[in-house]
């Protein structure tokens, strides 16, 4: 079984459109949640770290549920700059400070 | 202008020649990693280091070497035992208990 598990769609919305994804874990130890943007042919980029609490950048809400042990992105008023994949990270201590990523979910906003 | 810098952009080898990538980062991050992305795929992780002159294997370490003998750089070496070595590879740095950050990346073509 995968640590990290992502639908890999493709997501394909029109603007303003909101669009969820959701990524689960599978290690209960997992310590640290994050996700990250990937443009074609370019290095992941950090969107947001995701809290306990839950939180909030702009359009994008980012949550976590430890018990059902997935994170979801929330993006709201979808822009065409938007379009990229999306990557789930969790982070796990009791591994060396490990990372495990998602496969990545692609999403394309359409005009 | 602190960041991650790999070089270079694009390497291309004749099969059988040993390749070092280059990785530098000046984020004074203790962990160093070295990922591979294969088109349409999730990343995969190679090797991994917490602190100066200790590594451990990834998942797919089989192929490939590095060395950590400063804080700052961590290069991985594709020898010619990687049985597929044409990849997008990937290297990163975190801060303790922190998030990831990626270096722009090396096409590596192998023919």
């Amino acid at each position: 079984r995968k640590e990290v598990e992502q639908d890999p769609g493709p997501f394909n919305v029109p603007e303003g459109a909101t669009v969820a994804f959701n990524c689960t874990y599978s290690n209960s130890a997992s310590q640290s949640f994050f996700w990250y943007r990937q443009d074609c042919r370019k290095e992941p980029k950090l969107l947001m770290s995701v809290y306990s609490s839950g939180n909030e950048d702009g359009r994008f809400t980012a949550q976590l549920n430890r018990a059902s042990q997935y994170i979801s992105l929330l993006i709201r008023d979808s822009k065409l700059s938007d379009s990229a994949t999306y990557l789930c990270a969790v982070k796990m201590i009791n591994t060396g400070n490990q990372f495990y990523f998602g496969t990545g979910t692609s999403l394309t906003v359409i005009p | 202008d602190g960041g991650i810098t790999q070089s270079p952009k694009y390497l291309f080898r004749k099969e059988g020649q040993n390749v070092t990538l280059s990785c530098e980062q000046n984020l004074n991050h203790d962990a160093m990693y070295w990922y591979r992305q294969d088109p349409g795929q999730g990343l995969r992780l190679i090797y991994y280091s917490q602190i100066v002159n200790d590594f451990q294997k990834g998942d797919i370490a089989e192929g490939y070497s590095v060395s950590r003998e400063k804080k700052e750089s961590f290069p991985l070496t594709v020898t010619s035992a990687q049985k597929n070595p044409t990849a997008f590879y990937l290297c990163a740095s975190s801060a303790y208990r922190a998030e990831q950050y990626f270096g722009p990346g090396t096409r590596l073509t192998v023919t």
